[in-house]
């Protein structure tokens, strides 16, 4: 089975524009989550989304966002972008969202950079 | 709040002596640990975790970590270091009584360097 997948790899961007990841969680798997991984950090949890709800947000500026897709995929919007956002941008899938128990398994990220 | 604290950023083992990467957190509620490792220019692989139960948890590629509630500790052990251990890797909490989300709050990492 293929496991989380993540689009774009890599991103280039300039300040004040506006960027689009994408997530696609393992088969079967209906929670994900999202981080931020800034050089030299462990990862920042962003958001996490079960049966298409918020279930938590990080503490993170509105210019973040995110949505779940009835197929269980998700989408990470950033606005107005600017220098510090520059990171890895990790997905994480698990198999309900309420479960404690769950280990999160995570995608290859996509590694965003702005200019 | 909950957190994580990996007081070491690089541990350096030589190939086939036992290793240790330290771990400590603090939650609010009942803890649920998780160590994960980090290939570069890959994400997050997960090695095991510890929800309740035996103090010792075994996990992937021969790692095992032990939980100790009195010190509030969770290292990360292997009796014999291999070259191909050689990793980023990090320690994370999730808050037991925190229902409802599964949110994970990771350490900043320790870098193991296997020297062979």
């Amino acid at each position: 089975d293929a496991g989380v997948t993540q689009s774009p790899t890599h991103l280039i961007k300039t300040r004040g524009q506006q960027v689009t990841l994408r997530c696609s969680p393992i088969s079967g798997h209906k929670s994900v989550s999202w981080y931020q991984q800034v050089l030299g950090q462990g990862p920042q949890f962003i958001f996490q989304y079960y049966e298409k709800e918020e279930r938590g947000r990080g503490n993170f500026p509105d210019r973040f966002s995110a949505r779940q897709f009835p197929n269980y995929s998700s989408e990470l919007n950033v606005n107005a972008l600017l220098l510090g956002d520059s990171a890895l941008y990790l997905c994480a899938s698990s198999l309900t969202g309420l479960n404690l128990y769950n280990e999160q398994f995570f995608g290859p990220g996509t590694r965003l950079t702005v200019l | 709040a909950q957190s994580v604290a990996q007081p070491e950023d690089q541990v350096n083992v030589a190939e086939g002596n036992p290793l240790t990467v330290k771990c400590t957190y603090s939650v609010s509620g009942n803890p649920y640990l998780f160590w994960y490792v980090q290939y570069p220019n890959r994400g997050l692989q997960f090695l095991l975790k510890y929800i309740t139960g035996d103090n010792l948890v075994k996990g992937s590629y021969g790692f095992e970590a032990e939980f100790n509630k009195s010190q509030t500790s969770f290292h990360l052990k292997k009796p014999s270091a291999l070259v191909s251990d050689s990793a980023l890797y990090f320690c994370a909490v999730r808050d037991g009584g925190a229902f409802g989300n599964e949110k994970l709050t990771f350490g900043t990492g320790t870098r193991l360097t296997i020297i062979p």
